[in-house]
């Protein structure tokens, strides 16, 4: 079974510029996370779906970050304009949900490291 | 907020002897409390969750107790080998599900 893909895995871009992330979950994981990781810190939740809605979304900087999952599936970061501070770590995981159960295990991708110059 | 605090930042053992690794939280109302370990370059990895319910859980070597009086707890890494040194986190979520807050991670190094 395929895990849940990231591209890029690596991006550099000058500040104020825009950069995109893009994240594929596990096949039939219906929620999905956007973390971002700070060097030596761990992951914080950025926003989260269920199915193509954005449920959790109170820790998403709203004036530069978007984010969108059409269809339910794919989702894909946004970042307009980029700043020195965004560079990061920036990590999407899956998981399913099952009745009755408030939290399953969630399914990290590999990250993409984004450098802001 | 919930808030949890993880400690030690860095942790270095022989090979063959045991790692633990604890964790604190805030929120009394947490009922999940997994670990992960993420290698260089990786994403983070599932390696033992516990619930509310259970004081207890082991996996082969690792192993994690639960204080939910006490809002702590802990991994134990026993016979601790070279490729269990990366970086370990906790985790904590409540039961509105699925938000997970990290601890601040704990590096690991099993030297040989």
């Amino acid at each position: 079974e395929a895990g849940v893909v990231q591209s890029p895995r690596y991006k550099i871009i000058e500040k104020k510029q825009p950069v995109a992330f893009w994240c594929n979950p596990i096949s039939g994981h219906n929620t999905l996370y956007w973390y971002l990781q700070n060097l030596g810190q761990g992951p914080e939740l950025l926003i989260r779906y269920e199915n193509e809605e954005a449920v959790d979304d109170s820790q998403l900087p709203k004036d530069r970050f978007s984010a969108e999952r059409l269809k339910g599936v794919d989702s894909t970061l946004k970042i307009q304009p980029a700043e020195l501070g965004d560079s990061a770590v920036y990590l999407c995981a899956s998981s399913t949900r099952t009745s009755g159960r408030a939290n399953n295990e969630q399914f990290f991708g590999p990250g993409t490291r984004l450098t802001v110059l | 907020g919930e808030n949890v605090e993880q400690h030690p930042s860095t942790l270095s053992v022989q090979e063959g002897d045991s790692a633990v690794i604890k964790c604190t939280y805030s929120d009394s109302a947490s009922n999940y409390f997994p670990w992960y370990k993420q290698e260089l370059g990786k994403g983070p990895q599932l390696i033992i969750d516990i619930r509310s319910n259970v004081g207890e859980k082991k996996d082969q070597r690792i192993a994690v107790t639960l204080n939910k009086t006490a809002k702590h707890f802990s991994l134990h890494i026993t016979e601790t080998q070279p490729e269990d040194s990366a970086v370990y986190f906790c985790a904590v979520a409540g039961a509105a599900g699925n938000k997970l807050t990290f601890g601040g991670g704990t590096r690991v190094l099993v030297k040989p």
